[in-house]
């Protein structure tokens, strides 16, 4: 199972442009990268997910790496809003290997 | 659209009884997932069901039951509860195992 480590806590200031690491060295052939944002009290809700290069959306954009053992979550322009705990997760094509670590979490001040 | 629906929202429950958590999605989604949250923790796999009719152990499976009813339900049972089984269950659905998952908003329990 593909192991993810990330930090446990970034701050950012309003504005600015937040890039999230995670590192994931044992990813196999067939895993993709997934991550998700929590708030408090809530299920955690998707974000972006990518298997290699670059992958944009409207919210984030996920830069893979040619040899695939990180991945950085780039949040253009974050807002108070964007606090929030962020978790990567690596996974097979069988879905079944999710694993969730502790996730970063992001703070944002004004 | 509702989504994910977990119910109870909260619960409170003494050492030894049992408890069935609900969820319930309506999207057709075909895989279903029960995870726990402790403070500070990610959140780890209880139960999975990749499809109706089945359904396979996680990380964590020791002390729970689960049941794929149908294509929209899969409830999570306590036969016994412990206090290490406090925790907040999330509920989760995709269309297939390889696609994000939606997540319901919890069951935040309690085991005095």
């Amino acid at each position: 199972l593909a192991k993810t480590t990330q930090p446990i806590s970034m701050d950012s200031y309003e504005g600015q442009e937040v890039n999230i690491t995670c590192s994931h060295n044992n990813i196999a052939t067939n895993d993709y990268i997934t991550w998700y944002q929590q708030f408090p009290s809530q299920g955690p809700r998707f974000i972006i997910q990518g298997y290699k290069t670059k992958v944009t959306n409207e919210v984030a954009s996920l830069f893979i790496p040619a040899d695939r053992k990180s991945s950085t979550l780039s949040l253009p322009r974050v807002s108070l809003s964007d606090t929030a705990v962020y978790y990567c997760l690596v996974g097979d094509i069988a879905g079944t290997a999710l694993i969730f670590g502790k996730g970063t979490t992001l703070s944002v001040s004004s | 659209n509702a989504g994910v629906t977990q119910t109870p929202k909260f619960q409170v429950l003494k050492t030894g009884q049992s408890m069935t958590l609900q969820c319930a999605q309506d999207m057709n989604h075909n895989s279903m997932y029960w995870y726990r949250q402790d403070p500070g923790m990610g959140l780890r796999l209880i139960y999975y069901s990749a499809s109706e009719g089945t359904t396979d152990k996680g990380e964590v499976p020791n002390g729970y039951n689960v049941s794929r009813l149908n294509k929209r339900e899969f409830s999570l049972r306590l036969e016994s509860a412990a206090p290490s089984q406090t925790s907040v269950y999330f509920c989760a659905s995709t269309r297939q195992s390889n696609q994000p998952q939606h997540f319901g908003d919890g069951t935040r329990l309690s085991i005095l």
